[in-house]
């Protein structure tokens, strides 16, 4: 398994202001995803977080908007971009370990709960 | 495209009793199936998958799943509750190694 932390847990942000969110797990992973949770919602993929090169973002989802880094095998971050309060959601960071591990062997983070006001 | 259907938003049984959770997927192929539980306050964690072979599989936590191609479903079971069972079930299907997921059922248990 892996133990992977985000910060920050949870924040309060104001309209137009921009937040990122730390991902780091214990060890070396080889995919990394970020994902929206809304109020009451399933989970929705945003991007898979690419080491050294840039993000693939999922349908609906910009780099403008969700600007994604990982600069190496165990650290990721995400930024949500002039926030407004269609942004409040909870963002999960999710990890497979290896590529020996099964398809859909993802590990989660506890979440990023974010509010915008 | 593949995709995962929770039909139930929400399920209250009582602690000892059995439980279901219904899962369809629309999928071409033989999909890669998973129950995820996500309780309050905590991340997703891994009940179980299926990939291949034996239709039913048997995960953490007591649960098990059975893979039903005739019926495209692939349902969790638990054949008694427990109180600390409570919490939110997905229902995922892979997707180049990232997951699709279900809407979601919450399961209530009542004493």
């Amino acid at each position: 398994s892996a133990v992977i932390s985000q910060k920050p847990s949870r924040d309060i942000c104001q309209r137009g202001t921009s937040l990122t969110i730390q991902c780091q797990v214990d060890s070396q992973v080889t995919m990394m995803f970020w994902y929206r949770q809304q109020p009451g919602q399933s989970l929705t993929l945003i991007a898979t977080a690419n080491q050294g090169s840039e993000a693939t973002y999922e349908s609906g989802f910009v780099i403008d908007k969700f600007p994604i880094s990982r600069p190496n095998l165990t650290f990721s971050t995400l930024t949500v971009s002039n926030m407004s309060p269609e942004d409040s959601s909870i963002y999960l960071c999710s990890v497979q370990l290896s590529w020996d591990a099964g398809p859909g062997e993802l590990f989660f983070g506890e979440g990023s709960r974010l509010t915008v006001l | 495209a593949q995709s995962v259907t929770q039909p139930d938003i929400h399920i209250t049984v009582s602690e000892g009793a059995s439980l279901e959770l219904r899962c369809n997927y629309s999928y071409g192929a033989t999909p890669y199936l998973f129950w995820y539980v996500q309780s309050p306050g905590q991340g997703l964690q891994l009940l179980l998958k299926y990939f291949s072979g034996d239709t039913l599989v048997q995960g953490i936590k007591g649960f098990e799943a059975e893979f039903k191609r005739s019926q495209s479903s692939f349902n969790l079971r638990k054949p008694s509750v427990h109180w600390s069972d409570a919490a939110e079930y997905f229902c995922a299907v892979d997707r180049r190694r990232a997951l699709t997921f279900g809407s979601g059922t919450r399961l209530q248990v009542q004493p």
